[in-house]
């Protein structure tokens, strides 16, 4: 069974710090990674994907994928309250319909 | 803007009658999903369309039957809700070239008393 892991939080970090948020994967022939913010309330919207090893950076966001360990991150720099939020990381293998989702980071930034 | 609209928004319903669950899209996109959040145990996929008539199951499809007789329309059917089906169920559509890039719908909460 394919496996998305997350650290739960609650992680705090004052207003204008550089939220890290991580995630492991347990399948090796996962292909496709994404990380989605979710409001609470409301549905999860995609925020970044990362396809190839090493980093993606847009805007204050960057992803960052090492296959090799299994692992995904996403650093949020200049963070804002507004970036509070849940986030989901989501795994994708080669071909597969299916998106295998993380249970979730919950992220608050403390003005 | 993809546009995704689900109905009904919330519902509860008691143990055993039938729900329908409704997902429209305007965009003609292929691939549509359904999704259901429960506390501790994030998204999971129920099931999912890859074109009318066409549909697969998830990882937690049982309970559950879906129809896709339109483009635009993806249903969700519990024939006869259970309470472990309270939760809060998300449509989504594939918007772009890869399977993780989802556009999800505003959510249906259901509950089964």
């Amino acid at each position: 069974q394919k496996e998305v892991e997350q650290n739960s939080g609650p992680l705090s970090v004052p207003e204008g710090a550089i939220a890290s948020l991580n995630c492991t994967y347990s399948d090796r022939g996962s292909q496709s990674f994404f990380w989605y913010r979710q409001y609470s309330g409301k549905s999860p919207e995609l925020i970044m994907f990362i396809y190839s090893n090493g980093d993606k950076e847009d805007g204050r966001f960057t992803a960052q994928l090492n296959k090799a360990s299994q692992y995904v991150s996403l650093l949020i720099r200049d963070s804002q309250p507004s970036d509070s939020a849940t986030y989901l990381c989501a795994v994708s293998g080669a071909g597969s319909y299916q998106l295998t989702f993380g249970k979730g980071t919950k992220l608050s930034v403390i003005p | 803007d993809a546009g995704i609209t689900q109905s009904p928004r919330h519902k509860v319903t008691e143990t055993g009658t039938p729900v329908t669950l409704r997902c429209h899209q305007t965009e003609n996109h292929r691939y549509m999903y359904w999704y259901r959040q429960d506390p501790g145990h994030g998204l999971r996929l129920i099931h999912y369309s890859y074109g009318v008539k066409d549909t697969d199951k998830g990882e937690v499809s049982d309970g559950y039957s879906v129809s896709r007789s339109k483009t635009e329309d993806f249903l969700l059917t519990l024939e006869s809700a259970t309470s472990s089906q309270t939760s809060v169920y998300f449509c989504a559509i594939r918007t772009g070239g890869n399977d993780g890039e989802l556009f999800f719908g505003e959510g249906s909460r259901l509950t089964v008393l």
